[in-house]
């Protein structure tokens, strides 16, 4: 069964301080990762794909299949970047599509 | 439009009480679903529907039903709620059920409170 793993439930950075938030999966196939993140009273909505290989908001995220791992870095935070991110892999079968996500890393970004 | 829209937003409701929760969207996804999420915990899937089919159902008790009514629309419905059941719930869609490439698109959930 597939697992995402988040291992800091919490991290504190100051404004322009790098950032890097963890997160390693386990999957015996071929994964689709994302990180998704809501802000306060907002909804959940999708920040980066892997396939993408974008830059959104200034944060990337590369996957590294030899050590399962998918991390979110950003060179420097901004306020604005204070929110709960998620770690997903997408499971496709045959009987359809399943998002998993990790237990989530809250960012707060301090002055 | 690019939304998942629910409704209600909020909802209290009674252990013997009948509700139920509405989903739409309009992007022309064929596949959506139903999210559990507790207080500070990541959403747990409840429900895959592909193409207006029920696909995966993960263990949910059966007092949650869901329905999908049409390509747009998601309900679930619910009956005999316990206490612990309260919590946001969450309607997603995707383009279709094979297509995850492109990411979820969320709602912004349903709170619900079980008395």
């Amino acid at each position: 069964a597939q697992r995402v793993t988040q291992p800091e439930k919490l991290l504190s950075v100051f404004k322009g301080a790098p950032v890097e938030l963890k997160c390693n999966y386990s999957y015996s196939g071929s994964p689709e990762l994302f990180w998704y993140v809501q802000y306060s009273r907002q909804r959940l909505q999708l920040l980066l794909r892997h396939i993408s290989r974008e830059s959104i908001k200034g944060f990337t995220a590369d996957l590294n299949k030899g050590e399962t791992s998918f991390h979110l870095k950003k060179p420097f935070a901004q306020e604005e970047d204070s929110a709960m991110y998620y770690c997903a892999l997408t499971v496709t079968n045959n009987a359809g599509n399943m998002l998993t996500f990790g237990g989530g890393t809250r960012l707060m970004v301090k002055p | 439009d690019t939304e998942v829209t629910q409704t209600p937003k909020h909802l209290v409701m009674g252990m013997t009480n009948k509700k139920s929760l509405k989903c739409e969207q309009h992007m022309g996804h064929r596949a959506m679903y139903w999210y559990k999420q507790k207080a500070k915990k990541p959403p747990e899937l409840m429900f895959v529907y592909s193409y207006e089919k029920l696909s995966i159902n993960e263990s949910v008790p059966s007092r949650f039903s869901p329905e999908c009514p049409n390509s747009s629309l998601l309900n679930l419905h619910l009956h005999a709620l316990q206490p612990e059941d309260s919590a946001l719930y969450l309607c997603a869609s995707s383009q279709d059920g094979s297509g995850a490439n492109y990411g979820y698109t969320f709602g912004s959930g349903t709170r619900l409170t079980v008395v």
